[in-house]
């Protein structure tokens, strides 16, 4: 049971453009929610996180949305240049109440490519 | 520099032998998490610790084994009752997780383990 889904693989924007990569979750429970960006034969690396009192988390060039009714969250990455081209990862976690144990559950992936 | 190290970065394990991954943290983080990643998936929960003498199985356990004797160190014992140990394998580390509290993982650069 895949609870947290990235349903795009891959994604391809030029420089200089947004990129928007999308998650959908399933557990009403999460609370806590971050994307990871991964290259090749690294660990990843957290880039931005958003928690379920919010609707949005902005950080430079990237901005987190989450939409509790849709349980969906996006990142968008504006403007996207070269060096961001990387698999993106979202995650979730169950943050409230005393059994807070950390957990993270990860989606699929998406790679983003963006042309020069 | 703080971070995590995880040593060696490749490994090669012959059929039947158990296998230890290395995972040392300087960043004086007391939760740590053992994941495993698979081609075109996400990663998935092994084992994590919250605190020294204490560990949890994850949501794919079988087959794995681990210890938290330091604060600063959590080996994964690949064993060879892992029916496909062939993967890329991630440790990271936060702040203690606490009631309604939330911190990122932050991650090392992976060991990659295959069979020969």
């Amino acid at each position: 049971d895949q609870q947290v889904k990235q349903n795009s693989p891959s994604l391809s924007v030029q420089e200089g453009r947004i990129s928007i990569l999308n998650c959908d979750y399933t557990n009403s429970m999460f609370d806590y929610f971050l994307w990871y960006k991964k290259y090749p034969a690294e660990g990843p690396t957290f880039l931005i996180s958003i928690s379920s009192i919010k609707d949005k988390n902005e950080d430079g060039r990237f901005t987190v949305f989450l939409n509790k009714s849709a349980k969906h969250l996006s990142l968008h990455i504006v403007p996207s240049q070269p060096g961001d081209s990387a698999v993106y990862f979202c995650a979730a976690s169950v943050g409230r109440g005393s059994s807070n144990t950390g957990k993270l559950i990860f989606g699929q992936g998406t790679t983003l490519q963006v042309k020069p | 520099d703080g971070g995590i190290t995880q040593s060696p970065k490749y490994l090669f394990r012959k059929e039947g032998q158990n296998v230890t991954l290395s995972c040392e943290q300087n960043l004086n983080h007391d939760a740590m998490y053992w994941y495993r990643q698979d081609p075109g998936q996400g990663l998935r929960l092994i084992y994590y610790s919250q605190i020294v003498n204490d560990f949890q199985k994850g949501d794919i356990a079988e087959g794995y084994s681990v210890s938290r004797e330091k604060k600063e160190s959590f080996p994964l014992t690949v064993t060879s009752a892992q029916k496909n140990p062939t993967a890329f394998y991630l440790c990271a580390s936060s702040i203690a997780p606490l009631p309604y509290s939330n911190q990122p993982q932050h991650f090392g650069d992976g060991t990659r383990l295959s069979i020969l």
